[in-house]
């Protein structure tokens, strides 16, 4: 089993809707998760720490569950450029690696 | 302010040629790591470190080396090319390697075909 799965899409919404990714991991003792944007042809772009109580920035609603060892990310009203490749980051207690999923396309069509 | 700076941006190599891929941050990070990305992979860590003169290794790191000789460089070195480490490289620094995470910047990548 992979240590970071996420569903690799793609994911076509419609400009406007809400579209919610998952992300599961292995490594129960896992302590720091994050969400990357990357464009197409282009370096990974944090969008936003995931934290225990959940957290929002604008559109943008990250959740953590460790019970189901699972991050979300939520996006409400969808822009068209919100089309891109969404990188969960996985990082467990006590190592410095980071772990990455192999991302979820999202296209949204006007 | 800089960032993450890496170079070449794009390299042609033949089997069994030798190279060093270029990483430098003006961040004052601490950690700085590589990984190398593949269609259907993901990114996958190859070596990383914790500070000048530490050093580890990631998922992948056979045919490469790395050292940190200061902050802020952090070269890769391909000691043999194989076809098979065609890819997107890319070097990432970080602030902390305490508990608490930043997450990474990362420099834009290099291409890498090895014919």
């Amino acid at each position: 089993r992979k240590e970071v799965e996420q569903d690799p899409g793609p994911f076509n919404v419609p400009e406007g809707a809400t579209v919610a990714f998952n992300c599961t991991y292995s490594n129960s003792a896992s302590q720091s998760f994050f969400w990357y944007r990357q464009d197409c042809r282009k370096e990974p772009k944090l969008l936003m720490s995931v934290y225990s109580s959940g957290n929002e920035d604008g559109r943008f609603t990250a959740q953590l569950n460790r019970a189901s060892q699972y991050i979300s990310l939520l996006i409400r009203d969808s822009k068209l450029s919100d089309s891109a490749t969404y990188l969960c980051v996985v990082r467990a207690s006590g190592t410095y690696k980071y772990i990455f999923g192999t991302g979820t396309r999202l296209k949204v069509l006007a | 302010n800089a960032g993450v700076t890496q170079t070449p941006k794009f390299q042609v190599l033949k089997t069994g040629q030798s190279m060093t891929l270029q990483c430098a941050q003006d961040m004052n990070h601490e950690y700085m790591s590589w990984y190398r990305q593949d269609p259907g992979m993901g990114l996958r860590l190859i070596h990383y470190s914790v500070g000048a003169g530490i050093t580890d290794q990631g998922e992948v790191p056979n045919g490469y080396n790395v050292s940190r000789s200061t902050t802020e460089d952090f070269p890769l070195r391909l000691l043999s090319a194989a076809p098979s480490q065609t890819s997107v490289y890319f070097c990432a620094s970080s602030p902390n390697t305490g508990e608490k995470s930043y997450g990474y910047t990362f420099g834009s990548g290099t291409r890498l075909t090895v014919v």
